[in-house]
């Protein structure tokens, strides 16, 4: 079945950028997401991506996807310190699916003052 | 977007017991789905919540255990039953609006003492 993957854990210095990664398996994803989770809060949308498209900027958010080998990543521009959260990656797979959202395992991000 | 009210927001109880959590939308959705996101963990779908017909179960997940209702559009319950420790999870209501848009609830943070 569909699989998405993350790396565990980021921790950059307050100013720096940072950049989350993620893979996927399902080549009909017809577009990606990236959610933010803070401590004790539920799950806030924070960017998506079509599938036709290579890159989404969105203020300090950059959305880059790399279909050819599954690929997805979020770049945090001049991080703060209330950056700090777990960043989910989820695809939806076909939009003739089931339109379940299947989530990575999450990547926390420290960011250090 | 649309708006999603969730409640409880937590709750502490017995083991053996039962607990229903409520999801309210302020607008009519078609795709309703409830997640369990287990401590320090992603989340995982429970079920997708059909309108006039019984919940599609994911594997793992069982009527008996994880009864759904879902009246009209707007509206779902969530059933955690004969709670064991083990259950002890944040559980999360999510729609798909319009748009291309997931909507997720604040959860229900479940202790099972």
């Amino acid at each position: 079945g569909e699989d998405v993957e993350q790396s565990l854990f980021l921790s950059v210095r307050e100013g720096d950028s940072s950049v989350i990664n993620c893979t996927y398996t399902d080549s009909s994803s017809t577009y990606l997401y990236w959610y933010k989770q803070e401590p004790g809060a539920g799950l806030q949308l924070l960017t998506y991506i079509f599938s036709n498209m290579d890159m989404k900027q969105d203020q300090r958010l950059t959305v880059l996807l790399n279909k050819k080998d599954k690929h997805l990543s979020l770049r945090i521009a001049d991080t703060q310190t209330g950056d700090s959260a777990i960043y989910f990656c989820a695809d939806p797979g076909a939009l003739d699916s089931s339109y379940k959202l299947i989530f990575g395992s999450g990547t926390r991000l420290l960011v250090r003052p | 977007s649309a708006v999603i009210s969730q409640k409880p927001s937590r709750d502490i109880c017995q083991r053996g017991t039962s607990l229903t959590i409520q999801c309210q939308v302020d607008s009519q959705v078609t795709m309703m789905f409830w997640y369990r996101q287990q401590p320090g963990q992603s989340l995982t779908l429970i079920a997708t919540a059909n309108q006039g017909s019984e919940a599609t179960y994911e594997s793992g997940f069982v009527i008996d255990k994880f009864p759904i209702s879902r009246p009209n559009l707007t509206f779902s319950t969530l059933t955690v039953s004969n709670m064991s420790p083990e259950d002890s999870s944040i559980y999360l209501c999510s729609v798909l609006g319009q748009g291309y848009g997931y909507t997720f609830g604040s959860g229900t943070r479940l202790t099972v003492v």
